[in-house]
């Protein structure tokens, strides 16, 4: 069964540092990672999505790597704000199953401190 | 705007209710997921429906009962739950297209 880890649980940084949040997976068959973001209470907004076949994903300040082989995924976020703060949530899924069918790490609380 | 749309936000109801949610996807995909999100515990998947098929079922307990009318909708029927049902319910939908999955804001419920 996959199983899906995100490190650290918890991070606080000052306003402008950059922000590196890892997530490793066990079964490195998989079909697609995506990186969400999720403020307290609400859902979840996709942030990258990487197809098994590509090594990384960018998007303004943010950028995704995927390493299949070791099993690893890690977002960038660079010049950090205090509106990044959020629980950051990387998810897998399986080529055999359907395309929305994920499973989550417990997620990255981030604090960004102005 | 995700393009998912649950309702209730918020809503409390009693061990003995009968309530339901409602979720709606206007991006045209194909596939729609209820997942559970508890306190300080990773996303659960609970239901899988592709094409108005449910092609999942993740050992969700009867009290939850869903019912998938068609590819755009979804509903998760509640009665008799209980108060470790508490929890913050969220749908997803994805294309067989791929573009990865899109959530709703989920619905904080309580049970009291």
């Amino acid at each position: 069964k996959q199983e899906v880890t995100q490190i650290p649980a918890a991070l606080s940084v000052p306003e402008g540092e950059n922000l590196v949040l890892n997530c490793s997976f066990t079964d490195s068959a998989i079909y697609n990672l995506q990186w969400f973001r999720q403020d307290p209470g609400k859902g979840l907004t996709s942030l990258l999505l990487i197809q098994s076949s590509q090594r990384e994903q960018t998007s303004g300040r943010l950028n995704a790597s995927l390493d299949k082989s070791s099993g690893r995924s890690t977002l960038y976020i660079a010049a950090s704000q205090p509106g990044d703060s959020a629980t950051y949530l990387c998810a897998v899924s399986q080529p055999t199953d359907s395309w929305g069918k994920f499973q989550f790490g417990a997620g990255t609380q981030v604090v960004v401190t102005p | 705007e995700t393009g998912v749309t649950q309702t209730p936000r918020h809503l409390v109801m009693g061990m003995t209710n009968k309530k339901s949610l409602k979720c709606e996807q206007h991006l045209g995909h194909n596939a729609m997921y209820w997942y559970k999100q508890s306190a300080k515990k990773p996303l659960e998947l609970m239901f899988v429906y592709n094409f108005k098929e449910q092609t999942e079922n993740n050992s969700v307990p009867s009290r939850f009962s869903p019912e998938c009318p068609n590819s755009s909708h979804l509903f998760l029927h509640l009665h008799t739950l209980q108060p470790e049902d508490s929890a913050l319910y969220l749908c997803a939908s994805s294309s067989s297209l791929g573009g990865g999955a899109f959530f709703g804001q989920g619905t904080r419920l309580t049970v009291v």
